[in-house]
């Protein structure tokens, strides 16, 4: 079945560490790409999107994603973290051959602790 | 970005009761909506796709009876969920995107529906 896979569950960092967010899918036909964050008590929004072209894309807030075709991953990172970073972050793949239905991994919580 | 309003944000009923939620694109055409429903500390499931002027397309496992999807409009889709129970309490949210699948789908603020 198609899916999407986040590593951690929760990560726990510190002010200024670096991050990196696992996310592998398992689609093998054309893709775009996404993260997503959840800010306590608020909506989605969207940090950065892959469509095609440069396979590392930059976001909002300083994140980045770098997209590996040969290990169907799209890992999200940020050199420095800040505590304000602390939120809910979803990874999301669009299957363009099956209607273009985007479909998420399931999450990953990050703390970051001033 | 484009804007997606969803409403209500939250809802309390009583159980048997219906309960309709709306999702509206306001400043474009959306072709194709999403709704999902997110429970505590976990990721968003979808439960459903609807293209303006058609019949939901459900994913496995959810009750198409009791979840009506309408997309009537190229603005408009609305979520009822029918005979709610306690455990139909959730996060729900819809997202809506233009005819270009090619194209990022954009996301309401979700309806805290509370079922006692």
């Amino acid at each position: 079945a198609q899916s999407v896979s986040q590593h951690n569950h929760h990560v726990i960092l510190s002010e200024a560490a670096s991050l990196e967010l696992g996310c592998n899918y398992s689609y093998g036909g054309t893709v775009n790409l996404f993260w997503y964050v959840q800010y306590p008590g608020q909506h989605l929004q969207l940090l950065l999107k892959y469509f095609s072209g440069d396979p590392l894309v930059k976001g909002i807030k300083g994140f980045e994603a770098e997209f590996i075709k040969s290990k169907f991953s799209f890992n999200l990172r940020k050199p420095s973290v800040q505590w304000s970073d602390t939120a809910e972050y979803f990874c999301a793949v669009n299957d363009i051959n099956q209607g273009g239905k985007l479909i998420f991994g399931q999450g990953t919580e990050l703390s970051v602790k001033p | 970005g484009a804007v997606v309003s969803q409403h209500p944000s939250r809802v309390i009923c009583k159980s048997g009761t219906s309960v309709k939620i709306e999702c509206r694109s306001l400043d474009f055409q959306a072709t194709t909506m999403f709704w999902y429903r997110q429970f505590p500390k976990k990721s968003l499931m979808l439960m459903a796709t609807s293209n303006e002027g058609s019949k939901a397309t459900y994913e496995q496992g959810v009750e198409k009876d009791k979840f009506l999807i309408n997309h009537a409009s190229l603005t408009l889709s609305t979520l009822t969920v029918t005979s709610a129970h306690p455990e139909d309490s959730s996060f729900y949210i819809c997202s809506a995107r233009g005819w270009d699948r090619n194209t990022e789908a954009f996301f309401g603020q979700g309806t805290r529906l509370t079922v006692v």
